[in-house]
């Protein structure tokens, strides 16, 4: 079974400072694994994914995520935070496809960013 | 281009009733997952379809049920709704052919469901 764990409720920050959005997960074999954000009232917009290769990943709106096989997280990052990117972050998990196997994603339960100015 | 559709935007239902959402994928994409998303939780995974069968389905019962067309479009029927059944119902849809793996999964508005 896959599984994702993202261990803060709510991560605030400063506009102008570098934030962590953090992600742990859990698959039997690699992993495919994405970010999402998710603003009131809207679907989930896809911001980045890793598949293989370069363990940094670099997606939408200047956000960044690093790939860490060691400690099986693949955290959030940018390294200026905006006032409008305060909304909720789900890290999103898929193993990678052998026959018969997941095709789902499997979401973490969200992080709710907050910029303040 | 354009995205994910899903309709009606709203939906209010009361116990027992059946409800039928909708949902067209982005353009060239042939693949239809749909997740329920309850308040305060990360979206859960309902079921995927692909040329017209389901391919996967996730830990719901069998009130939940599902369709897809020959223009990919797709359709999720709940049946005998509970209360517990209140949530947005997220379509997503990503292509299947290309043969690549880890193809994205692009996510419609929802439909937000409420039974009373």
């Amino acid at each position: 079974a896959q599984s994702v764990a993202q261990p803060e409720d709510q991560v605030n920050v400063a506009e102008g400072n570098p934030l962590t959005v953090k992600c742990t997960y859990s698959v039997s074999g690699n992993p495919y694994l994405f970010w999402y954000v998710q603003y009131p009232n809207r679907g989930l917009q896809f911001l980045l994914k890793y598949i293989t290769g370069d363990n940094l990943v670099k997606g939408s709106y200047g956000f960044e995520a690093e790939f860490n096989k060691s400690q099986t997280s693949f955290h959030l990052k940018k390294p200026s935070a905006l006032v409008s990117d305060s909304a909720l972050y789900f890290c999103a998990v898929r193993d990678v496809i052998s026959s018969g196997s997941a095709r789902q994603l499997t979401f973490g339960s969200g992080t709710q960013l907050t910029v303040l100015p | 281009d354009a995205g994910v559709t899903q309709s009606p935007t709203h939906l209010i239902k009361t116990r027992g009733q059946q409800v039928t959402l909708r949902c067209s994928p982005k353009s060239g994409h042939d693949t239809v997952s749909w997740y329920q998303q309850a308040l305060g939780q990360g979206p859960q995974f309902i079921f995927q379809y692909y040329e017209e069968e389901e391919r996967q389905r996730g830990n719901f019962p069998d009130r939940f049920s599902g369709h897809q067309f020959p223009n990919y479009s797709s359709e999720l029927n709940v049946n005998a709704l509970l209360l517990g059944d209140s949530a947005l119902y997220l379509c997503a849809s990503s292509l299947t052919s290309s043969g690549r793996a880890a193809n994205t999964q692009y996510f419609g508005p929802g439909t937000r469901l409420t039974v009373l």
